[in-house]
C-alpha cells in the first residue's frame, strides 16, 4: 500500500540538541510539506518543496531546516535554535485530485517531538 | 495573509445533523479543503470547493460561498465515530493555510 511513513512516532530530546525527523512517500508526489501542530492551533507550514533539490519556507521556519535530495524524502532537522520545538509534526505529500483537479494532502501519522 | 475562522467546539447527538462554519479573509484564493482528525492521528481528506455551491458526498456534504468568505461543512446521521477534531483550510498562491479546527463530540 502506498502511504507516508514518519518516524520516530515519540521523540524526546534535551534543551540545545538537534533533531532530525523523517518523512518518506511511496506516492509517487512532486510536492512534500512539513507542518506543527500545537494544542488550540491550527497546523502551520514549517517548509515545503514542489520538486527535488528545491523547497521553500513556510510561515514559521525559523529554527528549522530541511532537504529534498530524493524524491520520496524530506527530513526535517529541529534545531538548537528553535526556541518552542516541543510539538507535533505532520508530513504531508500531493499531488491533483483527478476528479476535482485539487491538490489533495496525504499526510503522515506524525511525529511528536518532547524536548525535556 | 490568510486568516480563517471556525467555532472552536460543537456538540451533537448520534443520529443527528450538525453544521460546522468556516468563514475566510484570503489574498488569493485557489479552493477550499475540509479535513478530519481524530485524536493523535494524521488529517484525513473530506471535501474540497472551488466553485459556488454544495458539494455532496455521501454522510457529509460541503458548500462554500466565495463571494461572502463562507463555507460549511454538514455532517448527517452523526455517528459515534464521527467525533474527531474538523479542519478547514484554505488554499492561497501556492500554499495550504488551515484554521485552528472544531471539536465536535458526539453523545448518544
Amino acid at each position: 500500500d502506498g502511504g507516508i511513513t514518519q518516524s520516530p512516532k515519540y521523540l524526546f530530546r534535551k534543551e540545545g540538541q538537534n533533531v532530525t525527523l523523517s518523512c518518506e512517500q511511496n506516492l509517487n508526489h512532486d510536492a512534500m510539506y512539513w507542518y506543527r501542530q500545537d494544542p488550540g492551533q491550527g497546523l502551520r507550514l514549517i517548509y515545503y518543496s514542489q520538486i527535488v533539490n528545491d523547497f521553500q519556507k513556510g510561515d514559521i521556519a525559523e529554527g528549522y531546516s530541511v532537504s529534498r535530495e530524493k524524491k520520496e524524502s524530506f527530513p526535517l532537522t529541529v534545531t538548537s535554535a528553535q526556541k518552542n520545538p516541543t510539538a507535533f509534526y505532520l508530513c504531508a505529500s500531493s499531488i491533483a485530485d483527478r476528479r476535482s483537479g485539487a491538490n489533495v494532502l496525504t499526510f503522515g501519522a506524525g511525529s511528536r517531538l518532547t524536548v525535556l | 495573509g490568510q486568516n480563517i475562522d471556525q467555532p472552536t467546539e460543537m456538540t451533537a447527538t448520534e443520529g443527528a445533523i450538525v453544521q460546522i462554519n468556516c468563514t475566510y479573509q484570503t489574498s488569493g484564493f485557489n479552493g477550499l479543503f475540509w479535513y478530519q482528525q481524530h485524536a493523535g492521528e494524521a488529517p484525513t481528506f473530506l471535501s474540497y470547493n472551488v466553485l459556488d455551491g454544495l458539494e455532496e458526498k455521501g454522510r457529509f456534504s460541503s458548500f462554500l460561498s466565495r463571494s461572502k468568505g463562507y463555507s460549511y461543512l454538514l455532517l448527517k446521521e452523526l455517528q459515534m465515530k464521527d467525533s474527531a477534531s474538523y479542519l478547514c483550510a484554505v488554499r492561497g498562491y501556492s500554499t495550504l493555510t488551515f484554521g485552528k479546527g472544531t471539536m465536535l463530540l458526539v453523545s448518544p
